[in-house]
């Protein structure tokens, strides 16, 4: 079955301490995206990935890092996690930038609350 | 700015009847638009996308119409369902980026029995 997996599901942290949410998609994709979404303000674009070794910013990449080591994994990482990083994280992929064509496939989601 | 909005938070619809979500956007580049489903407790899913060369793209019960002189995009559903419910976002990019998806803040859409 095609998907984007996500772990956690659910994350309950102190501030400071250092995690990795893990991304994988099993669809041969070269694009992946990490968004976080936020009441009212909809999904915000972190971090991309047009390939292998190839990364760039999104909106508000702030306090979050990310490796595109192996073309099916893109884990995001926060070193020093903050009260502000308390939202609900989505990873997804396509086969072809986000642009027709170019369907964004999401995972489930990661709920992440940053004591 | 460039923004992409929707025009009201909440929709209530009853079971049976036509839904129509509305989005504006405010970026003239934007090329590309593409309505997404998000059901309690998953990831957003695909709908049904359209480009800026188009008015108007028909799916399986869902229409997305485009206007570009009031740049207006709207979602329509037809004969709503009880599996229709969900928050209901737009998305676009521009001509320039094709790695940058904007999203609204989404519509949250309740179908009554």
């Amino acid at each position: 079955e095609a998907q984007v997996t996500q772990n956690p599901r659910y994350l309950i942290t102190v501030t400071g301490k250092k995690l990795t949410v893990t991304c994988s998609q099993n669809m041969n994709h070269e694009y992946m995206s990490w968004y976080r979404q936020d009441p009212g303000l909809g999904l915000r674009q972190i971090y991309y990935s047009m390939n292998v070794e190839v990364t760039d910013k999104g909106d508000v990449p702030e306090g979050y890092k990310v490796s595109r080591k192996e073309k099916r994994n893109f884990p995001l990482i926060l070193e020093s996690p903050s009260p502000n990083q308390t939202s609900l994280y989505f990873c997804a992929s396509s086969l072809k930038g986000q642009g027709a064509p170019g369907e964004l496939f999401f995972g489930e989601g990661s709920r992440l609350t940053v004591l | 700015g460039e923004s992409v909005g929707l025009h009201l938070p909440t929709l209530s619809v009853q079971e049976g009847d036509n839904s129509i979500i509305n989005c504006a956007y405010s970026n003239s580049a934007s090329d590309y638009f593409i309505w997404y489903k998000q059901e309690s407790g998953k990831g957003p899913q695909f709908i049904i996308d359209i480009r800026s060369n188009m008015d108007k793209r028909q799916g399986q019960r869902v229409t997305v119409l485009l206007n570009k002189t009031v740049k207006h995009l709207s979602l329509q559903i037809a004969a709503t369902q009880p599996g229709d419910s969900a928050v209901y976002f737009c998305a676009e990019k521009t001509r320039y980026d094709d790695y940058k998806l904007s999203f609204g803040a989404g519509t949250t859409v309740t179908v009554r029995a």
